[in-house]
């Protein structure tokens, strides 16, 4: 199967600072990295993903990047706001599975304004 | 939003008892997944419904059931209950799988406490 493992757990940043999160993935078929922002007693959002064939995504202030040769794959938010924070969770998923998505362990991001 | 439902919102059940939740797809997809997420963890993916039809199953046991219904509206049914169960139940919907389109957009979850 896929492993995805995620860093760091958790994350404090200054408003207008930058925030990175890494994940890493373990199966070279996984095509499909979704990032979702999960806020209290909600679903979580998906708010950027790349497929394999792309190695940079840009919106706006979010961008993720990714390195099939590595197998591993980053999100970048720049200018942070506190209404960034949240838990962040990475995503793998291959097809022919069912499209199951393996999901990492999640990152609790908090934006100090 | 994403236009995804589940209901109810919050669920207290017993060990041992039985319990169905609902989700209702965003319009045009036809695809629904079913996640558990215990508490501080990611998503671990239960199954997947194409075509009323389950074709995608994680690591769970028989016991974790589903219904996919015309209307994309679907059901995860969980038998005898164990306190390990208590999670938050997320559905996700998607277009058909064979399209190319990945994304999934959840639902808001239903929060299970089995006592």
């Amino acid at each position: 199967g896929e492993n995805v493992e995620q860093h760091p757990s958790t994350l404090s940043v200054q408003e207008g600072d930058s925030a990175v999160i890494k994940c890493t993935y373990s199966d070279s078929a996984s095509n499909y990295f979704p990032w979702y922002k999960q806020e209290l007693g909600k679903g979580p959002q998906l708010i950027i993903d790349i497929r394999s064939n792309v190695g940079e995504k840009k919106d706006q202030r979010i961008a993720v990047t990714l390195n099939k040769t590595a197998k591993h794959f980053s999100l970048h938010i720049t200018e942070t706001q506190p209404e960034d924070s949240a838990v962040y969770f990475c995503a793998a998923s291959k097809p022919n599975t069912g499209n199951q998505f393996y999901f990492g362990t999640g990152t609790s991001l908090t934006v100090i304004p | 939003e994403t236009g995804v439902t589940q209901s109810p919102t919050h669920l207290i059940k017993t060990r041992g008892q039985q319990v169905t939740l609902r989700c209702s797809s965003q319009s045009g997809h036809n695809t629904v997944s079913w996640y558990q997420q215990a508490l501080g963890q990611g998503p671990q993916f239960i199954f997947q419904y194409y075509r009323e039809e389950e074709n995608g199953r994680g690591n769970f046991p028989p016991r974790f059931s589903g219904l996919q219904f015309p209307n994309y509206s679907s059901e995860l049914n969980v038998n005898a209950l164990e306190l390990d169960d208590s999670a938050l139940y997320l559905c996700a919907s998607r277009i058909s799988p064979g399209t190319g389109y990945n994304e999934q957009f959840f639902g808001p979850g239903t929060r299970l406490t089995v006592l």
